[in-house]
């Protein structure tokens, strides 16, 4: 099945750094939405991206729909505790009956 | 306005049993989704259903089956659980199929001993 090459796997950064993450594929796009997942919780929808090329942000976190429509990215700026958890990517494939694919998550742990 | 909602949040079962999950999604949401997650794995899609219809069915086995009702309230059943069963079953509402952003429910953590 179509599938999202999410990287990295896991982070490991101290309060204040900044973070980036990334989602490929082989197919092509037409949304992309990211995710955070806290312990216990469901996904949290952050960010979702519609077009090609398009840069949106969400206080400290940017995410980007690539050019190609094939991949996506996601910055946090700065980073805080509480920004530790689960973030996974999601797209819309352009020719799908709008079943969205996941990855595989990127797990942030902040460095005591 | 209420989140999505999940009953019960965790649940433990033997092997052989079967088990029945609910969702209610958002008030005024049509659809609902549901995921399985287990350990260091993304969500892997099992069903959606709109207006009382599976519209899109993941590759799963047919012990696992789903129903929506007419106020929009889902079930999910697994039947003959499996010790692969175990995992965090999370649903998801929407307003209407064919939209992408989709709100979860906290989830159901199922344990198969």
């Amino acid at each position: 099945g179509q599938q999202l090459n999410q990287s990295p796997q896991s982070m490991f950064i101290q309060e204040g750094e900044d973070v980036s993450m990334n989602c490929t594929s082989s197919s092509i796009f037409n949304t992309w939405l990211w995710y955070k997942q806290d312990p216990g919780e469901g996904p949290v929808l952050l960010i979702a991206l519609y077009k090609a090329g398009e840069l949106t942000s969400n206080g400290r976190l940017t995410a980007q729909f690539g050019i190609t429509r094939k991949d996506s990215f996601l910055n946090i700026s700065a980073s805080i505790p509480s920004d530790v958890g689960i973030y996974f990517c999601a797209g819309q494939l352009r020719d799908s009956n709008y079943q969205l694919i996941w990855g595989a998550g990127t797990k942030l742990i902040i460095k005591p | 306005k209420a989140g999505v909602t999940q009953t019960p949040r965790y649940l433990i079962k033997t092997r052989g049993q079967q088990v029945t999950l609910s969702c209610s999604p958002i008030s005024g949401h049509r659809s609902v989704s549901w995921y399985q997650q287990t350990p260091g794995q993304g969500l892997q899609f099992l069903f959606e259903y709109f207006s009382e219809t599976q519209r899109n069915k993941g590759n799963f086995p047919g012990r696992f089956s789903g129903r929506q009702f007419s106020n929009s309230r889902s079930e999910m059943n697994v039947s003959t659980l499996e010790l692969g069963d175990s995992a965090l079953y999370l649903c998801a509402s929407t307003q209407t199929t064919g939209t992408d952003t989709q709100y979860f429910g906290p989830g159901t953590r199922l344990t198969v001993l």
